[in-house]
């Protein structure tokens, strides 16, 4: 079955750790985003990537990094600069001006 | 700058009480409204597209519609299973949506 996995399902972070979230899609879809999601707000965007080797920054972009070597991957890298990371972060591709799929989060804390 | 509110916050239901939320929005040129439903721990599920004033679209209990404002979410005689957050998001742009912060609805039995 097609589909976006995410991995790891929960991630602790120590301090002044970076660490990488997986994100996978086997859509065949050429755009692939990353967003943040706390309790009590939307869904923000941090980066976007319409094509393989390019990417953007979205609305909250400062403390991340990404890669988009591979269509189907698009890792998402919290960094120690990012001073509040704790949150559930959601993976979703989308295919020309069909509708963002999403994959099932990957939940950071701070140990 | 794109806004999206929706409202109420939360909502208890009990089983077979219809009621509607809404989504209200403010955009410089709507591409599309959309609607999800997210289970707790799960990714947002793709519900609806909507795009234009006075469209409306069904599946099942749900039947989403949409104005030059807002958009409303009807879910008729609800069942448990309809336990949920609903999640709203306007698309400005071919490559962006703006999320609402969401309507969770818990359904009684």
């Amino acid at each position: 079955d097609g589909g976006i996995t995410q991995s790891p399902k929960y991630l602790f972070r120590k301090e002044g750790q970076n660490v990488t979230l997986s994100c996978e899609q086997n859509l065949n879809h050429d755009a692939m985003y990353w967003y943040r999601q706390d309790p009590g707000q939307g869904l923000r965007l941090i980066y976007y990537s319409q094509i393989v080797n390019d990417f953007q920054k979205g609305d909250i972009a400062e403390g991340y990094s990404v890669s988009r070597e591979k269509k189907e991957s698009f890792p998402l890298t919290v960094t120690s600069a990012q001073k509040n990371p704790t949150a559930f972060y959601l993976c979703a591709s989308k295919d020309g001006t069909q509708p963002q799929h999403f994959g099932d989060g990957t939940r950071l804390s701070i140990l | 700058e794109d806004q999206v509110t929706q409202s109420p916050e939360a909502l208890r239901l009990q089983e077979g009480e219809s009621s509607s939320l809404n989504c209200s929005y403010t955009v410089s040129g709507l591409r599309g409204l959309f609607w999800y439903r997210q289970d707790p721990g799960k990714g947002p599920e793709f519900l609806f597209t909507l795009y234009s004033a006075g469209e409306e679209k069904e599946k099942e209990r749900l039947k989403a519609t949409l104005t030059k404002k807002e958009s409303f979410l009807h879910i008729t005689a609800p069942k448990p299973e309809d336990s949920a957050t609903y999640l709203c998001a306007v698309c400005p742009n071919d490559y962006k949506l703006s999320f609402g912060a969401g309507t969770t609805v818990t359904v009684r039995a």
